[in-house]
């Protein structure tokens, strides 16, 4: 199975700050990354797509990029309600896999 | 809009069995794929498999396999879970997600807590 790996595993922020999370993949998955925000007792939901896909709705100041192993989620302005935990998942292959996720705080 | 909405929290003993349902509306159901993930507490998301309504194929995590069947019944537009031989290391929320394929999630059900004790 692919691998994963997130970091940092957390991050500590102000509102206003630029964030960027990294997902590096243990072997080349092409674009096949989606990238997904969950808060606490909620279910994930989907903020990019193919790498770098903005899905709809989802505010512009979300982006994604790379490809091959080593990926990238930006916000560039942090607002309140973004302080959350953060995963990839790859869809190269089967089995799907997840990130362990980065949780992004209030510093 | 799209809305998957699963049935209520279960506990069972080690040993035992559980069937999540996951009730869908808003969409053709026989369009998109449902996949099942679950999250231990405090960890992170764990891909199980995923089920085709249309043609009732089904595809499990390798570690599952012989324990776990995901099937769905288009009459209702509902997808189930059945995961049997629970362990302790099977308490979980559970959630179903839909997707256009297998790659990707855009709409997830509420999450079922599944308790092994």
């Amino acid at each position: 199975a692919i691998q994963l790996t997130q970091s940092p595993p957390s991050l500590s922020a102000f509102v206003g700050d630029r964030v960027t999370i990294t997902c590096r993949a243990s072997q080349a998955i092409s674009n096949a990354l989606a990238w997904y925000q969950q808060t606490p007792g909620k279910p994930p939901k989907v903020l990019i797509s193919d790498a770098s896909t903005l899905e709809s709705g989802v505010p512009s100041r979300f982006s994604g990029g790379g490809s091959g192993t080593y990926f990238t989620l930006s916000i560039s302005s942090l607002q309140p309600e973004d302080f959350a935990t953060y995963y990839c998942q790859q869809f190269y292959s089967f089995p799907r896999t997840f990130g362990q996720g980065t949780r992004v705080e209030v510093k | 809009q799209a809305h998957l909405v699963q049935s209520g929290p279960e506990v069972r003993k080690p040993g035992a069995s559980v069937k999540v349902s996951c009730k869908t509306s808003g969409y053709s159901f026989a369009t998109y794929i449902i996949t099942w993930v679950r999250q231990a507490p405090g960890q992170g998301l764990e891909w199980m498999g995923y089920v085709n309504p249309y043609s009732g194929n089904a595809n499990y995590v390798e570690s599952l396999q012989g324990r776990v069947t995901m099937t769905t019944d288009t009459s209702t537009k509902t997808a189930y879970l059945d995961l049997r031989n629970l362990t302790s290391g099977d308490t979980a929320v559970y959630y179903c997600a839909r997707g256009l394929s297998t790659e990707w999630f855009d709409f997830w059900g509420q999450g079922t807590l599944v308790t092994v004790s």
